[in-house]
């Protein structure tokens, strides 16, 4: 079984403040991907990557920056948290090539004061 | 970009029935999924689908891959009280690569 896990499943952060979301994939995927998903706006792609050191931004990439180190770890960065980006994030990852099914984590909720 | 119109929105119904949804969308798709989230917790696969005119089931789900490959349906048989969640479909088109455009969610209620 496929299996993404999130470092946090909730966290509570000060307007400024500097942080990061970690995924781990332990299915060799290739492709990683940040969501965001608040109520009436579904799910946002925020930036994905499809292989070590690369990224891409998706639909909502300001304020975000990411960073994949290693094949199995995507990290989401909010230089400085702002109260907007308070929201459930979702990590997922996919294998290249693979008819693009996506497999989620488990979510973090993110409380920005 | 592409988008999926996922109906309905909402759906209140008794335990036992029978539930039905579907996405379209006005481009062709080369994939279609179907994902459950639970209150709080990521979205989980319940079924992939990779070809036109695909049915396939998973339990008490079908789902089925439109022969125009403009639309989807998800069915589920003798709902029961842990069906409660967000049902959403989603898939790539052509020009997509490997990003998923995901319909809005169906908020499913079930009366025990």
């Amino acid at each position: 079984d496929v299996k993404v896990t999130q470092s946090s499943r909730y966290l509570v952060k000060r307007t400024g403040e500097k942080v990061f979301l970690e995924c781990v994939q332990d299915m060799d995927h290739e492709n990683m991907f940040w969501y965001r998903q608040d109520p009436g706006l579904g799910l946002r792609l925020i930036y994905f990557s499809y292989d070590v050191k690369m990224k891409e931004k998706g639909d909502i990439p300001e304020g975000y920056s990411v960073s994949r180190e290693k094949k199995e770890r995507f990290s989401l960065i909010l230089e400085s948290a702002s109260t907007n980006q308070t929201s459930m994030y979702l990590c997922a990852s996919s294998i290249r090539g693979g008819r693009e099914t996506q497999y989620f984590g488990p979510g973090t909720r993110l409380l920005v004061l | 970009g592409q988008q999926l119109n996922q109906s309905p929105q909402s759906m209140f119904i008794q335990e036992g029935e029978d539930v039905s949804m579907n996405c379209t969308s006005s481009s062709i798709f080369n994939t279609w999924l179907w994902y459950k989230q639970d209150p709080g917790e990521g979205p989980v696969l319940l079924i992939a689908l990779y070809k036109a005119g695909e049915l396939t089931s998973n339990g008490r789900l079908t789902a089925q891959f439109g022969i125009t490959r403009k639309d989807s349906f998800l069915n589920i048989s003798a709902s029961i009280p842990s069906d409660v969640g967000i049902y959403f479909c989603a898939g790539t088109y052509q020009t997509s690569g490997s990003r998923l455009t995901f319909g809005e969610g169906t908020q499913l209620t079930v009366n025990p």
